[in-house]
């Protein structure tokens, strides 16, 4: 298997901006995770989805940020309008069992924010 | 509220010394707990998880880690770290339906 795939790899863009972030989990899991982490305030959960339902948004940080996940092999995380406060790596994990198993994470997205 | 803490936010050490990074959470009932590592540049992998049985948990690469549930607690160990161990480590927890990660502790190994 290909693990957890994202992309882009790498985004820069300008403030205002909507930006985009896309995730493939790993074929057969059941939940898929968004994170963020930033060196000021480490990883943070932002939205979880199990088979292909929002669990829990709280930690998206505003109305700014909005998920989706159309079907079982693909997610998107959406911020518009960007600012420079979003700069961020952006993960993406999925799990087959969302309370309790192991997170498989993908290699990120570098987003910055001028 | 869960809430998991890591004490240890820097750790520097020299090659073969032993490791020891803390790890607390604060969840009454039944818990998994893990350990993640994450190397410069690169994405969080799993290093070792207790889900039942023997509270002493062998992992990837050398690490241990044991679960004392009278302290709520599941501390990575390994007796000699090398200069490849140098990266972000985090404690994680899943209690009430959920995955909670610690605050990560980095730890560099000098050669």
């Amino acid at each position: 298997d290909a693990g957890v795939i994202q992309s882009p790899r790498h985004e820069v863009t300008e403030m205002g901006q909507e930006v985009t972030l896309r995730c493939k989990p790993i074929s057969g899991h059941n939940s898929l995770f968004w994170y963020r982490q930033t060196m000021m305030r480490g990883l943070e959960l932002l939205i979880y989805f199990n088979n292909n339902v929002p669990i829990d948004d709280s930690g998206m940080p505003e109305d700014r940020f909005s998920a989706k996940m159309p079907n079982a092999s693909f997610s998107t995380l959406k911020i518009q309008p960007s600012e420079p406060r979003d700069s961020a790596v952006y993960f993406c994990a999925s799990t087959l069992d969302w309370g309790t198993d192991t997170q498989y994470f993908g290699p990120g997205t570098r987003l910055t924010v001028l | 509220a869960q809430s998991v803490s890591q004490h240890n936010h820097h750790v520097i050490l020299s090659e073969a010394a032993s490791l020891e990074l803390g790890c607390n959470y604060s969840y009454g009932g039944t818990v998994n707990l893990f350990w993640y590592v994450q190397y410069p540049g690169q994405h969080l992998q799993l290093l070792l998880k207790y889900f039942s049985g023997d509270p002493l948990v062998k992992g990837i690469k050398g690490f241990e880690a044991e679960f004392i549930k009278s302290k709520f607690s599941f501390n990575l160990r390994k007796p000699s770290v090398q200069w490849s161990d140098t990266a972000e480590y985090f404690c994680a927890v899943t209690g009430f339906q959920k995955l909670v990660f610690g605050t990560g502790t980095r730890l560099l190994v000098s050669p």
